[in-house]
């Protein structure tokens, strides 16, 4: 079962607005990592917060994590048209060991529109 | 460095048929993991190599496998294809696997089963 847990699934904002995403997850976590996808392209890696961050930036992306809520924000300001995207929201696998196992959430569309 | 590459981009097959994907990491990764994308069971683990072991496996029946190479090149097998493995198969590299890496993905491979 997906340990990740976004909202809103879908989300639709005009250029220069600011989007927020969310993500919950269910057990103890290393790490979490927010992945960027273009119309069922590849994944793009954009930030990764570990377990003792609260808040990380990169560029226009700002990523909070509350362990103690389990749950994680991303927020992209300014969007752009070019934002247009799925989001999705990543924790490495504690139960397996971890090894490269990322437990996906079921992602955020977002649309930003001219 | 280059990216994570995979071949072919596109493939369709008929049901009962096998297929073999490829994935080249980044050089100097030596983890390969990869991934199913469908609408509705969303980014699903498959399995993850490292130094030509499988050290991870997702919940998938014996139909799917893999293997890597002594240069961390890896295959994923499909064999008697079934409409429902019509999906998008994603590999990702890191160094070494560990739970604190950044995975990078690849473009994927989309695989339809008619």
């Amino acid at each position: 079962s997906q340990q990740g847990e976004e909202d809103p699934q879908a989300l639709s904002i005009q250029e220069g607005e600011n989007a927020t995403m969310n993500c919950s997850y269910k057990t103890s976590i290393n790490n979490l990592q927010w992945y960027r996808q273009n119309s069922g392209r590849g994944l793009v890696h954009l930030i990764l917060i570990r377990s003792n961050e609260r808040e990380k930036h990169s560029g226009r992306l700002r990523v909070t994590l509350d362990t103690s809520k389990k749950s994680s924000s991303l927020l992209i300001t300014a969007s752009r048209a070019a934002d247009t995207a799925s989001y999705f929201c990543a924790t490495p696998d504690s139960i397996s060991g971890g090894y490269n196992k990322l437990i996906f959430g079921a992602g955020t569309r977002l649309a930003v529109h001219p | 460095k280059a990216g994570v590459t995979q071949t072919p981009r596109y493939l369709i097959k008929t049901r009962g048929q096998q297929v073999t994907l490829s994935c080249s990491p980044i050089s100097g990764h030596r983890s390969v993991s990869w991934y199913q994308q469908t609408p509705g069971q969303g980014l699903q683990f498959l399995f993850e190599y490292f130094s030509e072991t499988q050290r991870n496996k997702g919940n998938f029946p014996g139909r799917f496998s893999g293997r890597q190479f002594s240069n961390s090149r890896s295959e994923m097998n499909v064999s008697t294809l079934e409409l429902g493995d019509s999906a998008l198969y994603l590999c990702a590299s890191s160094p070494t696997g560990a739970p604190q890496e950044t995975q990078y993905f690849g473009p994927g491979t989309r695989l339809l089963v008619l």
